[in-house]
């Protein structure tokens, strides 16, 4: 099946530094990914959705200057959090979806960054 | 846009059936999604429906009638494991609801 791949699975940072995440697809060109971010006891909301070599979509509310997507290749998408803060501790999780056959229905979801901003 | 409702938390005994429906409204129809999340886990797929009827796998079913507007997930059998958050989803850039908590009791 589709595996999708996060780097880190978790990260404590100071508040002002910038995290970076990564998302990989590993067997299976991902022409679309999404990030989302979920709050504890809360569902997952959906923050931006990227297409490979094109710039991001961000959903209403999401500061993309704050939250940097960048999608450079079929296999890997990157979200940096820039100047975090105690309020974007969160759960943040993206998935991938592929351009034929089952990976076009289905989105295939990384196993979550969990972020903790002191 | 999109709204789906399901409800927020289900109780069930071990070896009981249990199903949880989801309602929804979408502009645009692409198939509704459900998935299997753990507490601190990131979601699984369960199941995909883009047609009416009942797709079997397993102890799980889903069932879809897009007329209706509605979808439920049927588990069979339940075991402890199955204590999860349930999440429907529809939308070709998916949106999902809130998820019902299952609590699966001995």
């Amino acid at each position: 099946g589709a595996v999708v791949s996060q780097h880190p699975s978790w990260v404590i940072c100071k508040s002002g530094t910038s995290v970076k995440i990564e998302c990989r697809s590993l067997d299976f060109q991902a022409t679309t990914m999404f990030w989302y971010r979920q709050f504890p006891k809360q569902s997952l909301m959906l923050m931006a959705t990227s297409n490979e070599g094109s710039k991001a979509t961000y959903e209403q509310g999401v500061e993309k200057d704050k939250f940097l997507i960048n999608h450079a290749s079929l296999t890997l998408s990157t979200l940096t959090v820039t100047s975090a803060h105690p309020e974007d501790s969160s759960f943040y999780i993206c998935s991938a979806r592929g351009s034929w056959g089952a990976t076009y229905n289905e989105q295939f979801f990384g196993p979550g960054t969990r972020l903790t901003v002191l | 846009g999109q709204n789906i409702d399901q409800p927020t938390e289900m109780t069930a005994t071990e070896g009981a059936i249990v199903q949880i429906n989801c309602t929804y409204q979408t502009s645009g129809f692409n198939g509704l999604f459900w998935y299997q999340q753990h507490a601190g886990e990131a979601p699984t797929f369960l199941s995909y429906n883009v047609l009416d009827g009942l797709e079997e796998k397993g102890r799980f079913s889903s069932f879809l009638s897009r007329s209706k507007g509605y979808s439920y997930l049927l588990l069979k059998e339940l075991q402890m494991k199955d204590s999860a958050s349930y999440l429907c989803a529809v939308g070709y850039i998916p949106t999902f609801g809130r998820g019902t908590s299952l609590i699966v009791h001995p």
